[in-house]
C-alpha cells in the first residue's frame, strides 16, 4: 500500500521567513495530493492540493510543487507570520486498487517566532 | 458548511470494555475514514468505508473494527479495550474519492 514520509518532523523560523515541507510517497499510481494545517485542539483543516497532471500550484502565500518522477512534494509558505505556527500534514490519494484511501504522512510541527 | 460530529471529545474507559466511537456527517459524503493520531507518528489510517456497508482496512485495523449502516454515520469500535489504544481519534468524509476531506474535532480515548 501508500507508504508517506513526511520531513522535517520539527521546523522554527523567524517571522517573515520562508518555511518548506517535504514528502515522498511509494505508490507511483497516487495522484491527489493535498495539504492540512492543525491548530491546537481541532481536526486538521485542507489548506492546498495538486493533482498529478499538475507540477505547481499557488495561493497566495502557500504553494505546493509536485515531481511525479521522483516521487516528490513539497510545500512552501512565504512571509511567515505568527499564525502559521500549527501542525502541517501532507497526503497522497488515488493509488493503485484506490477506492479514495487517503495515507497521510508524520506531520510537521512549525513554529514562526515573532 | 460541511460539519462532521463526533461523539465525545474525551473518553475513559477500562481495559477490556467494549467502546464505541460516532461519527456523522451531514453532506451526504460517499467516503469516512477513522483515524488515529499520536505524536510523532501523524495520522495513521484504521479503517476506510466508501459506501453503506463496504469498508477497507487502513494501516493499523488489529483491535478494531467498524460500522456503516447507513451513508452519514460511521462507527469505531474498539472489541476490547486496551491501554496502547490510548490515543486522539479522527473521524472525517469527502465527498468521493481525491476531494477534500473534513475532519471532526477529534475524541481523546483514555484506556485505564
Amino acid at each position: 500500500g501508500e507508504n508517506v514520509e513526511q520531513h522535517p518532523s520539527t521546523l522554527s523560523v523567524q517571522e517573515g521567513d520562508s518555511a518548506v515541507i517535504k514528502c515522498t510517497y511509494s505508490d507511483s499510481a497516487s495522484n491527489y495530493f493535498p495539504w492540512y494545517k492543525q491548530e491546537l485542539g481541532k481536526g486538521p483543516q485542507l489548506i492546498i492540493d495538486i493533482r498529478s497532471n499538475v507540477g505547481e500550484k499557488k495561493d497566495q502565500r502557500i504553494a505546493v510543487t509536485l515531481n511525479k518522477t521522483a516521487k516528490h512534494f513539497s510545500l512552501h509558505i512565504t512571509e511567515t507570520q505568527p499564525e502559521d505556527s500549527a501542525v502541517y500534514f501532507c497526503a497522497a490519494s488515488g493509488g493503485s486498487g484506490n477506492t479514495g484511501k487517503l495515507i497521510f504522512g508524520q506531520g510537521t510541527t512549525l513554529q514562526v517566532k515573532p | 458548511d460541511v460539519k462532521v460530529t463526533q461523539s465525545s471529545r474525551y473518553l475513559v474507559k477500562r481495559t477490556g470494555e467494549k467502546v464505541f466511537l460516532e461519527c456523522v456527517q451531514d453532506m451526504d459524503h460517499e467516503n469516512m475514514f477513522w483515524y488515529r493520531q499520536d505524536p510523532g507518528l501523524g495520522l495513521r489510517l484504521i479503517y476506510f468505508s466508501y459506501d453503506v456497508k463496504m469498508k477497507e482496512k487502513g494501516d493499523i485495523p488489529e483491535g478494531y473494527s467498524v460500522s456503516r449502516e447507513k451513508k452519514e454515520r460511521f462507527s469505531l469500535i474498539l472489541e476490547s479495550a486496551s491501554t496502547n489504544q490510548t490515543s486522539m481519534y479522527l473521524c472525517a468524509s469527502s465527498l468521493y474519492g481525491e476531494t477534500e476531506a473534513f475532519f471532526g474535532q477529534g475524541t481523546r480515548l483514555t484506556v485505564v
